[in-house]
């Protein structure tokens, strides 16, 4: 019963290094996001999927890559991590269509150094 | 961007007291939802609604969805020291399916017992 399982859920970066997050999602959603969590922000949509080799920007897309080669999978790539990147990482997904709610994953703490 | 007004930011209560929060938008929307997130997790779904003035309870928790679709609350009673955590309402923008969510800061609720 796995759902969203993030990878990994911690990580220390120095300013300019690069990495990948990996979402994996078992429900065959359709739709799948990103978003980070700042204290007192509350969640910010980075960019999202609506579907296999489609992606689309969110509310803070810079710095940001994403990709979804594969349905199941939906990674999140920071070319040259920056200090401002230091956040937790949430990755939801969701079925296609009205009246779907988004399942969350545990989240990845990545800190900036 | 759209934006949700979450209140309170905080709330302190004793165990056993009845809890109120809220959210409202500028804008109209079709789906309202209501997440608790716990200490290192991701929020987990505890009420969604889908029509104007629907209400819809989960064991101690209810919520209802506006009439005017601009605002919902979610009302816990009897508090217990289990329900410590960051509430989150969310909200879809009306006619925008498979877009993601946009999120009110957040609720921090704490009970003493």
């Amino acid at each position: 019963n796995a759902g969203v399982t993030q990878t990994p859920k911690f990580r220390v970066l120095k300013t300019g290094q690069s990495m990948t997050l990996l979402c994996a999602q078992d429900m065959n959603h359709e739709y799948m996001y990103w978003y980070r969590q700042d204290p007192g922000m509350g969640l910010r949509l980075i960019h999202y999927s609506v579907g296999e080799g489609t992606t689309a920007k969110g509310e803070v897309p810079d710095g940001y890559n994403v990709s979804r080669l594969k349905k199941q999978n939906f990674l999140l790539g920071l070319e040259s991590a920056a200090p401002s990147q230091t956040s937790v990482y949430f990755c939801a997904s969701t079925r296609a269509g009205l009246r779907q709610p988004q399942h969350f994953g545990d989240g990845t703490r990545l800190s900036i150094l | 961007g759209q934006q949700l007004n979450q209140s309170p930011q905080s709330m302190f209560i004793q165990e056993g007291e009845d809890v109120s929060m809220n959210c409202t938008s500028s804008s109209i929307f079709n789906t309202w939802l209501w997440y608790k997130q716990d200490p290192g997790e991701g929020p987990v779904l505890l009420i969604a609604l889908y029509k104007a003035g629907e209400l819809t309870s989960n064991g101690r928790l209810t919520a209802q969805f506006g009439i005017t679709r601009k605002d919902s609350f979610l009302n816990i009673s009897a508090s217990i020291p289990s329900d410590v955590g960051i509430y989150f309402c969310a909200g879809q923008p009306y006619n925008q399916a498979g877009t993601a969510l946009i999120f009110g800061k957040g609720t921090t609720l704490s009970v003493s017992s």
